[in-house]
C-alpha cells in the first residue's frame, strides 16, 4: 500500500528555519511527482511547491518564493522542503502528496506535520 | 485570498442531490482546464474525488463511487461537482483545483452539511 509520511514539524520563532521530510513506502517514489501542501488551523488549503521526477521543473507557490527549497531523493525515497525566514502565517499542517504528472491528481496523501511559527 | 470561488456553504438532506459549484476568475476560461475535486473530513487529509475536463475527459479516483460526477456551466464559468444520493458520510469540505500556469490554485473550499 501506497504511504506516505510527514516529519520535523514544530514549534519555531519568526525568522526561523525547519526541514520537513516525507517518507514514502509502497511505491517507486522515483516514479512520481511530489507536492507540498498547507493547511492553516480552520483554513482552507494552501498549495506550497511541486518537484517532478528528475527535479526538472521546481514550482513555487508565490508567497513561499525565495525561502522555501523543495528537493527530493529517490534513493533515499524521501521528499523535503527547507524553510526559512518563517512568519507566523506560516503556522500550519503541512502535507505530501504524490502526482503521477506533475499536472496531475494528487492521489495518495500523509496525514501532516504541524508548524508553528510563534515567539 | 482563494483563486476560484466557492461558496462557504451547502446543505441537502439524505438522498437528495448536492450541487456545488466552482467559479473561476474572468480571464481563466473553464473550458480550458482540467478541474480536480477534493474532499476532506475533519481530522484527515485530502482524498482525490475526480477531475473533469469534458464528458469525453474525465476520471474518477480509485474507489470513488459514480454518484460523484463532474461538469462545467462555461456560460457561467463555473465548474460543477453533482453528489447524487447524498449520504451522511458526504458531509465534508469540498475543494476544487486547476493549474492555470506555473503552480496550482485552489477555492476556498465549500462545507457540506447533509441534514
Amino acid at each position: 500500500e501506497a504511504q506516505l509520511v510527514e516529519s520535523g514539524g514544530g514549534l519555531v520563532k519568526p525568522g526561523g528555519s525547519l526541514r520537513l521530510s516525507c517518507a514514502a513506502s509502497g511505491f517507486t517514489f522515483s516514479s512520481y511527482s511530489m507536492n507540498w501542501f498547507r493547511q492553516a488551523p480552520g483554513k482552507g488549503l494552501e498549495w506550497v511547491s511541486s518537484i517532478d521526477t528528475s527535479t526538472y521543473y521546481i514550482y513555487y507557490a508565490d508567497s513561499m518564493k525565495g525561502r522555501f527549497t523543495i528537493s527530493r531523493d529517490n534513493a533515499k525515497n524521501s521528499l523535503y522542503l527547507q524553510m526559512n525566514s518563517l512568519r507566523p502565517e506560516d503556522t500550519a499542517l503541512y502535507y505530501c502528496a504524490r502526482s503521477v504528472e506533475l499536472v496531475d491528481a494528487f492521489d495518495v496523501w500523509g496525514r501532516g506535520t504541524m508548524v508553528t511559527v510563534s515567539s | 485570498q482563494p483563486v476560484l470561488t466557492q461558496p462557504p456553504s451547502s446543505s441537502a438532506s439524505p438522498g437528495e442531490s448536492a450541487r456545488l459549484t466552482c467559479t473561476l476568475p474572468s480571464d481563466i476560461n473553464v473550458g480550458f482546464y482540467n478541474i480536480y475535486w477534493y474532499q476532506q473530513k475533519p481530522g484527515s487529509p485530502p482524498k482525490y474525488l475526480l477531475y473533469y475536463h469534458s464528458d469525453s475527459d474525465k476520471g474518477q479516483g480509485s474507489g470513488v463511487p459514480s454518484r460523484f460526477s463532474g461538469s462545467k456551466d462555461a456560460s457561467a464559468n463555473t465548474a460543477v461537482l453533482l453528489i447524487s444520493g447524498l449520504q451522511s458520510e458526504d458531509e465534508a469540505d469540498y475543494y476544487c483545483m486547476i493549474w492555470p500556469t506555473n503552480g496550482w490554485v485552489f477555492g476556498g473550499g465549500t462545507k457540506l452539511t447533509v441534514l
